[in-house]
């Protein structure tokens, strides 16, 4: 069974430095990993995935995430973060093409301070 | 831009009782979707739905869950006599064919089961 961890349940930084929020994961076959990212009173937005190709990953607001098949790690990463990127992050994974099930971690919330 | 909205925010129901929960997808969107989290719980998959058929489903949807699309635009999950248990925040989401694996979520309804 396919399943994702992430293992901070808050990460703190302040405006300007760099952030990391943090994902393994274990499938039996080839993943397919997402973040998404929930802002208060809204739905899960998507951010990026990795599906093939390129390790790193750019995506939606300067993040990006970097795939590491070794570590089965999914991390997100922003060079910069903005008081606005406070919200709960969430990563998910699907183990084959064509399954639309995501499995997702539990969450972790970034709290970015001025 | 547009969304997938959800209603109600929030239905409160008595055990037992029959409840309906509605999403309007976003318009050129195939699949859909419903997630459901148990607070504290990670998010996790109910349904998928696609061509007017359940495409994919979990162990979690069970013979007292269905789901329907009456009529062009609404996409509905109808619980058959709730159970405290079924108490969680439930997410419908969309995707389109071509990028079917970036999918958009509803704010969600929070059902409470009293």
């Amino acid at each position: 069974a396919q399943s994702v961890a992430q293992p901070e349940d808050q990460v703190n930084v302040a405006e300007g430095n760099p952030l990391t929020v943090k994902c393994t994961y274990s499938v039996s076959g080839n993943p397919y990993l997402f973040w998404y990212v929930q802002y208060p009173n809204r739905g899960l937005q998507f951010l990026l995935k990795y599906i093939t190709g390129d390790n790193l990953v750019k995506g939606s607001y300067g993040f990006e995430a970097e795939f590491n098949k070794s570590q089965t790690s999914f991390h997100l990463k922003k060079p910069s973060a903005l008081v606005s990127d406070s919200a709960l992050y969430f990563c998910a994974v699907r183990d084959r093409p064509g399954r639309r099930a995501l499995t997702f971690g539990s969450g972790t919330r970034l709290q970015v301070q001025p | 831009e547009p969304e997938v909205t959800q209603t109600p925010s929030h239905q409160v129901t008595q055990m037992g009782q029959e409840v309906i929960l509605r999403c309007v997808p976003i318009s050129n969107h195939l699949y859909f979707y419903w997630y459901r989290q148990i607070l504290g719980q990670k998010v996790e998959f109910l349904v998928s739905f696609y061509n007017n058929e359940i495409s994919e489903k979990s162990e979690i949807f069970d013979d007292q869950f269905s789901v329907e699309r009456p009529d062009g635009s609404n996409f509905t999950l109808k619980i058959r006599s709730t159970k405290l248990e079924d108490s969680a925040m439930y997410f419908c989401a969309s995707s389109e064919l071509v990028r079917s694996d970036e999918a958009f979520f509803g704010q969600g309804t929070r059902l409470t089961v009293v």
